[in-house]
């Protein structure tokens, strides 16, 4: 079963706009981190978040997690079409143990 | 080499043949995962190897499926007796370390179509 369940499925906005995906998860978590997926292509690393943060930053990624809720948001701001793609939420349970994966939020961003 | 490599990128099978997927990690990650993914979907853990060892088998779905890696670097997964449900991207990760933060570096995947 998926550990992490994102929200939207799908979002679609326009170039310039800021993109927000949620992700809920329901064990308690190490780690959690983005991956971003281009169609057709393996995925790609985006950010981790250890479970004591409650909030990181790389560039125009920001992603936060509330652990009381078993939650976390990403948000890209100023999105670019370049920015079109799946976006997964990935947790683990301990230090060591398998990354379970969400079912992604699939982003397209219009010029 | 430089990033994670998948071979076959495509495979088409008839059901019930044998198919071995293969997976050259980044050189020194001691970590190695398998995954499958179907159209729409999030990837679906299946192995994960630290070293030459299954640390987690937990996610094969039965019997036909087996992986091994037997000198801690390439890993081959193994599908017996295949069938349509089999049909999907086999993706394939590697991590410098399988305890800490795990960061995964995925492969572009290999495609599996059973007719």
């Amino acid at each position: 079963s998926q550990q992490g369940e994102e929200d939207p499925q799908a979002l679609s906005i326009q170039e310039g706009e800021n993109a927000t995906m949620n992700c809920s998860y329901k064990t308690s978590i190490n780690n959690l981190q983005w991956y971003r997926q281009n169609s057709g292509r393996g995925l790609v690393h985006l950010i981790l978040i250890r479970s004591n943060e409650r909030e990181k930053h790389s560039g125009r990624l920001r992603v936060t997690l509330d652990t009381s809720k078993k939650s976390s948001s990403l948000l890209i701001t100023a999105s670019r079409a370049a920015d079109t793609a799946s976006y997964f939420c990935a947790t683990d349970a301990r230090s060591g143990s398998r990354l379970t994966f969400g079912e992604g939020t699939q982003l397209t961003v219009n010029p | 080499g430089a990033g994670v490599s998948q071979t076959p990128s495509n495979k088409v099978t008839e059901k019930g043949k044998y198919v071995e997927l293969r997976c050259d990690p980044i050189s020194g990650h001691t970590a190695l995962y398998w995954y499958r993914q179907s159209l729409g979907q999030g990837p679906e853990f299946l192995i994960y190897f630290q070293g030459t060892g299954a640390a987690d088998d937990s996610g094969l779905p039965n019997d036909r499926f087996f992986a091994v890696r037997p000198e801690g670097s390439v890993s081959t997964l193994k599908i017996q007796r295949t069938e349509r449900g089999d049909s999907a991207v086999y993706l394939c990760a590697s991590s410098r370390t399988g305890a800490g933060a795990n960061v995964l570096t995925f492969g572009a995947g290999s495609r599996l179509t059973v007719l």
